[in-house]
Formats: structure tokens, sequence, C-alpha cells
């Protein structure tokens, strides 16, 4: 079976560090974009970024640039996206999710969710 | 532009066929995805490409596009096709930057 598992559930205090991953299983990890994908509380979903864990290939949306950084370890199949220090402005379900074709995300993980509170 | 918009709410009759559209200028150049997400749950994909859609989505869920808009048909909508509908397609710069719409939220009466 093809998947996407994403890690458990954060609380964070402001200024914390964070890292989640994603780890894939059941097809060939390194062929396929990984991308990142933000909802907040009651809101849509926004892209963040995408990595193509063959050779780490990253890019950005403009409007987490700066703001997350976008990893892969492809000897253990996995993703990751980290902060280096947290707002409260970052709690919100974070999936990870495989594109095929031009735009499309077939599978997705089950979603993490960071909360950010003092 | 690297904006996607969509209708913030549509409802439906049982039975009845529901469009779903998003325009963009990026629709000009690439085809439009199309997500369902219940509450609680992960996005789904239900249409990507020309008119594709993945294994186990039901044949009523199709896709079309013209100019700058694309448009999601549910013919014959179920109780169980309500949740929130987004869009995504590329960036019109070209690269592999993605943009989503707002979403839809569907009601079916």
């Amino acid at each position: 079976e093809v998947q996407l598992v994403q890690s458990g559930a954060e609380v964070k205090k402001p200024g914390e560090s964070l890292k989640i991953s994603c780890k894939g299983s059941g097809y060939s990890f390194t062929s396929y974009w990984i991308g990142w994908v933000r909802q907040m509380p009651g809101k849509g979903l926004e892209w963040m970024g995408i990595i193509y864990p063959g050779d780490s290939d990253t890019r950005y949306s403009p409007s987490f640039q700066g703001q997350v950084t976008i990893s892969a370890d492809k000897s253990i199949s996995t993703a990751y996206l980290q902060w280096s220090s947290l707002k409260a402005s970052d709690t919100a379900m974070y999936y990870c999710a495989r594109r095929i074709g031009e735009n499309a995300f077939d599978i997705w993980g089950q979603g993490t969710m960071v909360t950010v509170s003092s | 532009s690297s904006e996607l918009t969509q209708d913030p709410a549509v409802s439906v009759a049982l039975g009845q066929t529901v469009r779903i559209t998003c325009q963009g200028d990026s629709l000009r150049s690439y085809y439009a995805s199309w997500y369902q997400q219940k509450p609680g749950q992960a996005p789904v994909l239900v249409i990507y490409g020309k008119n594709n859609r993945p294994s186990g989505i039901p044949d009523r869920f199709s896709g079309s596009s013209s100019g700058n808009t694309a448009s999601l048909t549910i013919t014959g909508a179920q109780a169980e096709d309500e949740a929130d509908y987004y869009c995504n397609s590329r960036d019109s710069s070209g690269n592999h930057y993605v943009v989503f719409g707002g979403g839809t939220k569907l009601t079916v009466l």
C-alpha cells in the first residue's frame, strides 16, 4: 500500500524549534516530489513548498521562504518540515503529500497538528 | 497572477448536478486538480489532469476546463459528497510553485 505517515501532534511554546516528519512507503520515494501544505484552524489549504527526495531539490512558496526548512533523508524515505523559532501563528495542521503529474497530490499524510501556545 | 478563486459555498439538491468552479490566469496554461476534504480528514484527490479520476473515485465526479476557468462537476450528488472542495494548479510563473483555491463548501440538501 502506498502511504505517507506523519509524526504525531506537537504542543510547543513560542520561540521553540520543531521538526516534523513524513515517511513514505509502498513506492519509490526518490522518484516523486513531496509537498507540504498548511491548514490553519477553520481555513483553507496553503502550499508551503516541495522537495524532490532523489536530489533534495527544494522550492518554497514566497509566503513561507525563510520561515521554514524542508528537507529529506532518502535513506529512510522521510521528508521533514522544520521551524527554528515557532510563533503562535504557526498553529495549524500540516500535511505532506506526494505529487504526480503537473500539480496533483495523490497521496496525503494523515496530518500533523502543531499547537504553539505560551 | 498566482491566485485561484472559488465560490465560498454552493448547494445542491440530492441527486441533482452541481458545478464547482475555479478561476485563475494559471489555468490557461495548466490543468487544475480537485480535492475533497471532509471534516477532520486529510484532502482526497478526486480529479487531475484533463479529466482523470484516481482509483476509487466515483464516476459521478468529472472535470473540465475553458480559458481561465476549471470546473468540477458532480452528476447526481450524494449525501456523502457534502464536503469542502479545493482546486489547485501550478503557478503561472512556470516553476514548481503550486497555488490552491480558497475552497468551496458544498452542501447537499
